[in-house]
């Protein structure tokens, strides 16, 4: 049973809107992560937190931004988004060892 | 930095039958922990198995077992008596025991293999 919560699950949007990815978690984790997982299935990361207010772009560089004002809540946002933006965004948290992952978004911009 | 090589893009194997999907990976840490997790067609990441590094007995989850070499850096997964829902995406995952921040601790992916179980 998941804890970890993103919406919405596909999103299809026009070039140049403006959108949000939700993801909230109900256990309390202190770090939270951003996973962009392209065509070819393999995930890199993008984003992460380690805690309110603190956020940290990962390997794979990305356009989109995040913020961390809530424990429980990590959104992301694309300001402009775009073709190449298309994809899917996994959003992950995790204490100690133990990591869980969303059901993930797939974004379509067309 | 680390890498994680999964050089099967592509398996699939007979019901009730086993399989073994490899993975290696490099690192110059000594401790860290190694994931597999498997991806079906819901998307939902499903942890399948983990490893510390520091135990030299291989882990065990039911029909699922790995096969950890710290000195050839391989973790494969072995998948006794498959079953038409063990068919999914299935990554293979590096994460250090302390992070060069002392704070977030990321997981490095695989590529992915994809295991088809036919009936």
């Amino acid at each position: 049973e998941a804890d970890i919560y993103q919406t919405p699950r596909y999103l299809v949007i026009g070039t140049g809107k403006k959108i949000t990815l939700e993801c909230s978690q109900t256990m309390g984790h202190d770090k939270m992560y951003w996973y962009q997982q392209d065509p070819g299935m393999e995930l890199h990361l993008i984003h992460y937190s380690y805690g309110v207010n603190s956020t940290e772009k990962g390997d794979l560089s990305s356009e989109s931004t995040v913020s961390r004002i809530r424990t429980e809540h990590f959104p992301l946002t694309l300001e402009s988004a775009r073709p190449s933006h298309t994809s899917q965004y996994l959003c992950a948290s995790s204490q100690g060892k133990s990591y869980t992952f969303g059901s993930g978004t797939r974004l379509t911009v067309v | 930095a680390q890498t994680v090589t999964q050089s099967q893009p592509e398996m699939s194997v007979q019901e009730a039958e086993t399989v073994t999907l490899s993975c290696t990976y490099d690192t110059s840490e000594n401790n860290y922990y190694l994931f597999w997790y498997k991806q079906p067609p819901s998307r939902q990441m499903i942890l399948v198995i983990r490893q510390e590094a520091y135990k030299q007995q291989n882990a065990t989850e039911n029909r699922f077992s790995v096969n950890f070499q710290k000195a050839a850096k391989s973790f494969s997964l072995k998948i006794s008596d498959s079953q038409l829902g063990d068919t999914a995406m299935y990554f293979c995952a590096f994460m250090p025991y302390l992070s060069s921040s002392g704070s977030a601790r990321q997981l490095t992916f695989g590529s992915g293999t994809q295991l088809t179980v036919l009936p």
